[in-house]
């Protein structure tokens, strides 16, 4: 059984702070990493994806992931209070078109 | 940009009545899913569709079934809804060889 585990929180932070979400997942041969953002009543959009070991930036948001330790994160720099919403991690093996998702965690983000 | 559609964003319905909730995406994906998300317990894969007319199930597959006679559009039927039916549905989607899915906005449905 492939498991994604998330921290449910919620993490709350101050507005400006570093948001640092984690995701830890069984299935060592997985292959492809993302992270979902979903505000309250709404579907998951993709906001990061990545595949190889390191960090990989897109504005605010870096991705981080250490196969080894089969465990990806997502740090939110400057968080905003618009950043407040759940974030879900989802991970595929090679050759798989199904994901399978953690339960997310939900982020408070306080002026 | 992807777009994936669900027919309604709010649906009630009464016990026992027969329930059909559609998808459609316009970017020729081959794979589309339908998934089920309830407070707690995160999302659940319903079933998925890897071509016309074809259908896996998922993980919690039992008073559902899907049918998928065009490439674009994915639908979800609720045989007899039931109490425990009432939940938001999420339909995603995603070609074969490409990575991420992309999910329609989701319909809210209560069952009563």
């Amino acid at each position: 059984q492939k498991e994604v585990e998330q921290n449910s929180g919620p993490l709350s932070v101050p507005e400006g702070a570093i948001a640092s979400l984690n995701c830890t997942y069984s299935d060592r041969v997985s292959q492809s990493f993302f992270w979902y953002r979903q505000y309250s009543g709404k579907s998951p959009e993709l906001i990061m994806s990545i595949y190889s070991n390191g960090d990989k930036e897109d504005g605010r948001f870096t991705a981080q992931l250490n196969k080894a330790s089969q465990y990806v994160s997502l740090l939110i720099r400057d968080s905003q209070p618009s950043d407040s919403a759940t974030y879900l991690c989802a991970v595929k093996g090679g050759g798989s078109y199904i994901p399978t998702f953690g339960r997310g965690t939900s982020l408070i983000v306080h002026p | 940009d992807v777009k994936v559609t669900q027919s309604s964003r709010y649906l009630v319905k009464r016990t026992g009545e027969k329930v059909f909730l559609e998808c459609v995406q316009d970017m020729d994906h081959e794979n589309m899913f339908w998934y089920r998300q309830d407070p707690g317990l995160g999302l659940r894969l319903i079933y998925f569709s890897y071509d016309v007319k074809m259908k896996e199930k998922g993980d919690i597959p039992e008073g559902y079934s899907v049918s998928r006679e065009k490439k674009e559009r994915f639908s979800l039927i609720l045989e007899s809804a039931s109490t425990n039916q009432t939940s938001m549905y999420l339909c995603a989607s995603v070609r074969d060889n490409q990575e991420t899915q992309y999910f329609g906005p989701g319909t809210r449905l209560l069952v009563l």
